[in-house]
């Protein structure tokens, strides 16, 4: 069955330093889509991709995060440098048009950072 | 401000009975619903989908959708142990060239033995 890979599954870093994750979606899947999850929380968009477009960055602190899919195929969200409350998981998932134009969302197992 | 609200809980059933959990939401155009489940420390795993009004039916699983009333939710039959988790109502807002979803914070559900 396919799935959305991530890695790593978990990463505990200090505050200031950098860290990045990497996602690969469901093959054939247009769209991207990176979340994050606080404890208790839904998950709420970072930044979605078509191909290897933004088409929604809204949500991202642009001062300290960084995505890219240069090939339109894996990402990578970056953060530099890390705080103490960016301590959460970090969620990867993958979309393309159901025979309703449905898009399910089908995510990753997704990395949980820790700030130290 | 676009909006889910889920019911926090926990929410407690006794095995084999029905676990119900409801969903509402703000923006009254949005098309497309789902039920995501998600075990502790795991990530989400769609389990429904919904877009027209009335019943859905997977196995133990019933969605509802009633757009009218901005409420759409998940019926669970024969509830068993190990449907013990947090259960996120997510939605598509309308608008085309957009299919980020907003998730509620989750219902967590325990099934008691």
């Amino acid at each position: 069955e396919a799935e959305v890979a991530q890695s790593p599954r978990y990463k505990i870093t200090e505050k200031s330093q950098a860290v990045a994750f990497w996602c690969d979606p469901i093959s054939g899947h247009a769209t991207l889509y990176w979340y994050r999850q606080i404890l208790g929380q839904g998950p709420e968009l970072l930044v979605q991709f078509q191909d290897e477009s933004v088409v929604d960055d809204s949500q991202l602190p642009k001062d300290r995060f960084s995505a890219e899919r240069l090939k339109g195929v894996d990402s990578t969200l970056k953060i530099q440098p890390a705080e103490l409350g960016d301590s959460a998981m970090y969620l990867c998932a993958s979309s393309t048009p159901g025979t309703s134009g449905s898009y399910e969302q089908y995510f990753g197992p997704g990395t949980r950072l820790t700030v130290t | 401000q676009k909006e889910v609200e889920q019911n926090s809980g926990p929410l407690s059933v006794p095995e084999g009975a029905i676990a119900s959990l409801n969903c509402t939401y703000s923006d009254r155009g949005s098309q497309s619903f789902f039920w995501y489940r998600q075990y502790s420390g795991k990530s989400p795993e769609l389990i429904m989908s919904i877009y027209s009004n009335g019943d859905k039916e997977d196995g133990r699983f019933t969605a509802q959708l009633n757009k009218a009333s901005q409420y759409v939710s998940l019926l669970i039959r024969d509830s068993q142990p190990s449907d013990s988790a947090t259960y996120l109502c997510a939605v598509k807002p309308p608008g085309a060239g957009s299919y980020q979803l907003t998730f509620g914070k989750g219902t967590k559900l325990s099934v008691i033995p």
